[in-house]
């Protein structure tokens, strides 16, 4: 049983769409996060949420800790946010991770 | 500021041996946690270091440990190597200990044969 549930697994976008992708989580966590890995394995941490919305420049995280679900919205996709993101709780000191939404965006 | 190095970057081993890899946090962060991922596991977490100490352990076997310098360097050691092990082993920084933003480093690309 995952601690974290991803979706949609792939995802394939026009650009300039808006892009939603899910993550619920089952256990009770004290901070989520939004992570980007790009081909070629480098990770970007993009956001960290414990409650509440962050956004940062077209990208927006919010999450409902009553309902365990966070989403990422990205806002006039481009090209350049091909890439897999990946969803990370952190529960009792420990960080669980989602398998990953593999984004690609067609110009 | 300089962001968190890994080395070696690429690392061929056989089965059975050992391997240590390396991670330079970020100047001033005192906190660094090991990562493995995999394409049938995903990523995965080893440990966390801070102050020298280890504060957080996944659910690896102890093949897996590691260490914390006094200047914020870790190392991690994978002895008697299996095939499973081949991965990518990412380790990420941050300022303090637990949920805080982590930095990530490249990675160590391990194969084992």
């Amino acid at each position: 049983k995952n601690e974290v549930e991803q979706s949609p697994q792939n995802l394939t976008a026009q650009e300039g769409e808006f892009i939603t992708i899910n993550c619920s989580y089952s256990v009770g966590i004290s901070a989520l996060h939004w992570l980007q890995q790009h081909p070629g394995g480098g990770i970007v941490s993009l956001f960290m949420l414990s409650s509440g919305k962050k956004k940062h420049g077209r990208l927006i995280a919010t999450i409902n800790i009553q309902e365990k679900h966070s989403s990422l919205h990205i806002t006039a996709s481009h090209p350049r946010d091909s890439a897999v993101y990946i969803c990370a709780v952190v529960a009792g000191n420990q960080f669980y991770f989602g398998t990953g939404t593999s984004l690609t965006v067609i110009p | 500021k300089a962001g968190v190095t890994q080395t070696p970057r690429y690392l061929i081993k056989t089965r059975g041996q050992q391997v240590t890899l390396s991670c330079s946090p970020i100047s001033g962060h005192r906190s660094v946690s090991w990562y493995q991922q995999t394409p049938g596991q995903g990523l995965q977490f080893l440990f966390e270091y801070f102050s020298e100490t280890q504060r957080n352990k996944g659910n690896f076997p102890g093949r897996f440990s590691g260490r914390q310098f006094s200047n914020s360097r870790s190392e991690m050691n994978v002895s008697t190597l299996e095939l499973g092990d081949s991965a990518l082993y990412l380790c990420a920084s941050s300022i303090l200990q637990g949920n805080n933003e982590q930095y990530f480093g490249p990675g160590t690309r391990l194969t084992v044969t």
